[in-house]
């Protein structure tokens, strides 16, 4: 079955960085577009950015583009998102998803990684 | 990019329907049949009810049903069971590669 793990989260001061991973499993990892989407605190969903299945395009949320970068390597099924001069408002649960083409639909959600900006 | 509209809360007793609106403009839900939904319960991932207006995946019961008219995007829970309560998002390709969602409504079965 379809596993999506991310992990890198934690507590980081305001202008620190992070990198958040996405171990893929369960199904061809090089066939899906692949997403990162989160949800601050009692609030809804924010998508945050897009990679294609190859890697070769990259699509990011106005609010974070030019600090967070999105990648992948398919040798690892791994998918990342390195996020730099993080803010308060950064604060949110991240999950990674795969979307079976270009931004199609969202297909598998992971169950999330909670990041934090606090000083 | 803005937000798309959805409710914050819809209720309903069991066995009834409920039908939960997601507005938008013709950038984004009027403009494109890329309108998705999706069921998200506390503490849980979001998961994949409806996709591209109205298909549903496999596994998906055939209580849930979407539809779209002109900017706003529905989805309708028929016959409705106590492991429907749940918060519900729709999200929509917005042109130019941009995803929007809503800000979820939380439906309570009575």
């Amino acid at each position: 079955q379809v596993q999506l793990v991310e992990s890198g989260g934690g507590v980081v001061q305001p202008g620190g960085s992070l990198r958040l991973s996405c171990a893929a499993s369960g199904f061809t990892f090089s066939d899906y577009g692949m997403h990162w989407v989160r949800q601050a605190p009692g609030k809804g969903l924010e998508w945050v950015a897009f990679i294609r299945y190859d890697g070769t395009n990259k699509y990011y949320a106005d609010s974070v583009k030019g600090r967070f970068t999105i990648s992948r390597d398919n040798s690892k099924n791994t998918l990342y998102l390195q996020m730099n001069t993080l803010r308060p408002e950064d604060t949110a649960v991240y999950y990674c998803a795969n979307d079976p083409g270009i931004f199609l639909y969202i297909d598998y959600w992971g169950r999330g990684t909670r990041v934090t900006v606090s000083s | 990019q803005s937000a798309l509209t959805q409710p914050p809360s819809a209720s309903g007793s069991p066995g009834q329907s409920v039908t939960i609106s997601c507005t938008g403009t013709s950038s984004d839900v009027g403009g494109y049949n890329f309108v998705s939904w999706y069921q998200q319960h506390p503490g849980k991932a979001p998961k994949l009810l409806i996709y591209e207006v109205s298909n549903r995946p496999s596994g998906v019961p055939d209580r849930f049903s979407g539809s779209k008219s002109g900017n706003t995007a529905s989805l309708t829970v028929s016959g409705l069971q106590a492991e429907d309560e749940a918060d519900y998002h729709c999200s929509s390709y917005a042109g130019s590669k941009y995803l929007v969602f809503g800000g979820g409504t939380k439906l309570t079965v009575l």
